[in-house]
């Protein structure tokens, strides 16, 4: 079976600094990956897909890299609304990490 | 983006059983997929099954298989979600999402509904 690993599973962070948050997936998956937000009591959002597309009104301080097996988001210049758990998905089998949360310092 | 709209939260017996729904815009209803995805409480996201409403097509994730039903109704732009013999082990946010599907079971989801949360208590 598949295996997502995000890493790390915490994270605090300064406004204005710039985060990276990793996933990795046990077999290839070319760029079959999306990332998503979610915010406490709200349901997720999509920010990227395609590994590296931003998703309609995401904002360009979001990004996203990788292939194959390991990838990664980056959150430029981080503001407070970024306060959030992030989710990595496979698209085969629909396969989500277990997310990493980012929390400002 | 996709407006999606869930039926209110709903709190159930043990060993009952309920329906949930999601209403989508008429104007697109029939191009799309719907996915229901799982997050228990304090836990990730599991993608539960996806449905076509155009044609009821309906694939469900293999961990869940026979455990869930997921229909819709194309007059009224509406899937469903039920789930049977209700267990403490149901207690979740449930959410209806779009989904962009690939080959036979993939894909990713770009427009989520609000939620529903599943309360199974005695």
């Amino acid at each position: 079976d598949m295996v997502m690993t995000e890493s790390p599973a915490t994270l605090s962070v300064s406004p204005g600094e710039t985060v990276t948050l990793s996933c990795r997936t046990s077999q290839h998956i070319n760029n079959d990956l999306a990332w998503y937000q979610q915010k406490p009591g709200q349901p997720p959002r999509l920010l990227i897909y395609g590994a590296s597309l931003r998703a309609t009104g995401i904002p360009a301080r979001f990004s996203g890299t990788g292939s194959g097996t390991e990838f990664t988001l980056t959150i430029s210049s981080l503001q407070s609304e970024d306060s959030a758990i992030y989710y990595c998905q496979q698209y085969n089998v629909w396969t989500f990490g277990r997310g990493t949360k980012v929390d400002l310092k | 983006e996709v407006q999606l709209v869930q039926s209110e939260a709903v709190v159930k017996k043990p060993g009952e059983s309920l329906k949930i729904s999601c209403k989508g815009p008429e104007s697109s209803f029939f191009s799309y997929w719907i996915a229901w995805v799982r997050q228990m409480p304090g836990a990730g996201l599991e993608l539960m099954g996806i449905i076509y409403p155009s044609d009821s097509d309906t694939k469900y994730s293999p961990s869940l298989q026979g455990q869930v039903s997921i229909s819709a109704d194309m007059s009224i732009s509406t899937t469903y979600l039920q789930l049977t013999s209700l267990k403490a082990s149901d207690n979740a946010m449930y959410y209806c999402a779009r989904a962009v599907a690939f080959g036979e079971f993939s894909g990713y989801l770009d427009s989520w509904g609000q939620g529903t949360l599943v309360t199974v208590s005695s």
